[in-house]
């Protein structure tokens, strides 16, 4: 079974400082792994996608990473802002069209 | 970019009624479309898959006659739920790739609030 595991549930953090999100999958064949924002009440926002062979893709303060031998990514924040308070939900897919969603990490940032 | 865009972003409807949720492409050709149902703090729950002209392919469990899926264009994709129960509330989300957006990303939708009461 295709499942994507997210960690950690959720966190909070000072604004200003950085945060590391972790996904760990078991989706296969991969084809992508995408990073999404979520707002509460909103659809959610791409804001990496990255295929096998890519390792590392920036979004402004966000970086996202993928290790495809050990099936890991991790989205890194930088320098947080109050606006980054969301959800971030890691999404696999194993072809274009059949996603596999993590539960998401609620981050909450501080002033 | 690419935009999703989904109508009404909140509806209240009484138990037993029927309420349909749009979901369109705004400049591009959604070949394929899909509609999610998120709980509260829960990740988004696959309901169904939809290809445009072709019927819905629905998930295990997601009971196709209440939830009526169209494609009937190449962008705007209905759903619809049928003698709403209050149970039925929640947060339905689409998305949608196509020409595009294919082998690119998948956009999604703002959401729709379902609230019976």
């Amino acid at each position: 079974k295709n499942q994507v595991e997210q960690s950690p549930q959720s966190l909070i953090i000072l604004e200003g400082k950085n945060c590391t999100l972790q996904c760990n999958y078991t989706v296969s064949p991969f084809s992508n792994l995408r990073w999404y924002k979520q707002d509460t009440g909103r659809g959610p926002v791409s804001l990496t996608i990255m295929t096998f062979s890519e390792n590392t893709k920036s979004n402004g303060r966000y970086t996202a990473t993928l290790d495809a031998d050990t099936k890991q990514s991790s989205l890194h924040i930088t320098a947080s802002q109050l606006s980054d308070s969301a959800s971030y939900i890691c999404v696999v897919s194993a072809s274009d069209y059949k996603l596999s969603f993590g539960a998401g990490t609620t981050v909450t940032v501080r002033a | 970019g690419a935009v999703v865009s989904q109508h009404p972003s909140r509806v209240i409807c009484k138990s037993g009624t029927s309420v349909k949720i749009e979901c369109r492409s705004l400049d591009f050709q959604a070949t394929t479309m899909f509609w999610y149902r998120q709980f509260p703090k829960k990740s988004l729950m696959l309901m169904a898959t939809s290809n445009e002209g072709s019927k819905a392919t629905y998930e295990q469990g997601v009971e196709k006659d209440k939830f009526l899926i169209n494609h009937a264009s190449l962008t705007l994709s209905t759903l619809t739920v049928t003698s709403a129960h209050p149970e039925d509330s929640s947060f339905y989300i689409c998305s949608a790739t196509g020409w595009r957006a294919a082998g690119n990303t998948i956009y999604f939708g703002e959401g729709s609030w379902l609230t019976v009461v």
